[in-house]
């Protein structure tokens, strides 16, 4: 069985300062991850995603995250954070093959302050 | 370019009444489709997913049920309403060889 885990519901920053949310995944197969970015009311939108090769994936809107087997981590950074970054994320994990079922967490809001 | 839509965007319903959320897939066939649920709090559950017409595997026990009678057309339903039905429902779809799940915009359930 897979699991997720978000380190932090609610993570607040200041404006251009650097965002770090926590992603740490359980899986018994090599995992496909991702993270998803929520606007209030509205549907989930895919920010990044790994499944293999290069470790450092980079995203849409300046984020980037880094799949490391070792700690079993799958962090999202973005370097300066803007008003707009305001949102609730979402880290995934899908056991890849023929099952693309997707495993959440239970979500980081982020606040960006002014 | 393929795109989801899911209707309707809000609903106010009674206990006990009927349930029926719509939602279709546009520019590609033989979707993979999937309904998750949002509660405040605890994630995106994974409630129906379907590998084709007439195929559905529900993940987990519930007052609700899903049908794919087309193609790219999935349906989730209930006869009678639970309080603990609100919620947030999202419809997605994946190609069926792809590794990317995609996401609609939501409905919100509220039951009353």
């Amino acid at each position: 069985a897979q699991s997720v885990t978000q380190l932090g519901s609610h993570v607040s920053v200041s404006e251009g300062a650097l965002v770090l949310l926590r992603c740490n995944y359980s899986s018994s197969v090599p995992p496909y991850l991702f993270w998803y970015v929520q606007y209030p009311n509205q549907g989930l939108q895919l920010l990044l995603k790994y499944t293999t090769g290069a470790t450092l994936v980079k995203g849409i809107n300046g984020f980037e995250a880094e799949f490391k087997k070792s700690e079993t981590s799958f962090h999202l950074t973005k370097p300066s954070a803007h008003m707009s970054d305001a949102a609730e994320y979402f880290c995934a994990v899908s056991e890849g093959g023929s099952n693309y079922k997707l495993t959440f967490g239970k979500g980081t809001l982020l606040t960006v302050n002014p | 370019s393929q795109t989801i839509h899911q209707w309707p965007a809000t609903l106010v319903q009674p206990v006990g009444s009927p349930l029926s959320l719509e939602c279709t897939v546009e520019g590609t066939s033989n979707p993979n489709l999937y309904w998750y649920r949002q509660a405040a709090g605890r994630g995106l559950q994974l409630l129906f997913y379907s590998v084709g017409i007439g195929q559905i595997s529900s993940e987990v026990p519930q007052n609700l049920s899903a049908s794919r009678p087309q193609d790219r057309q999935f349906i989730l339903s209930s006869k009678k309403l639970l309080l603990s039905d609100s919620g947030f429902y999202l419809c997605a779809w994946s190609v069926l060889s792809g590794n990317t799940i995609y996401f609609g915009e939501g409905s919100w359930l509220t039951v009353v």
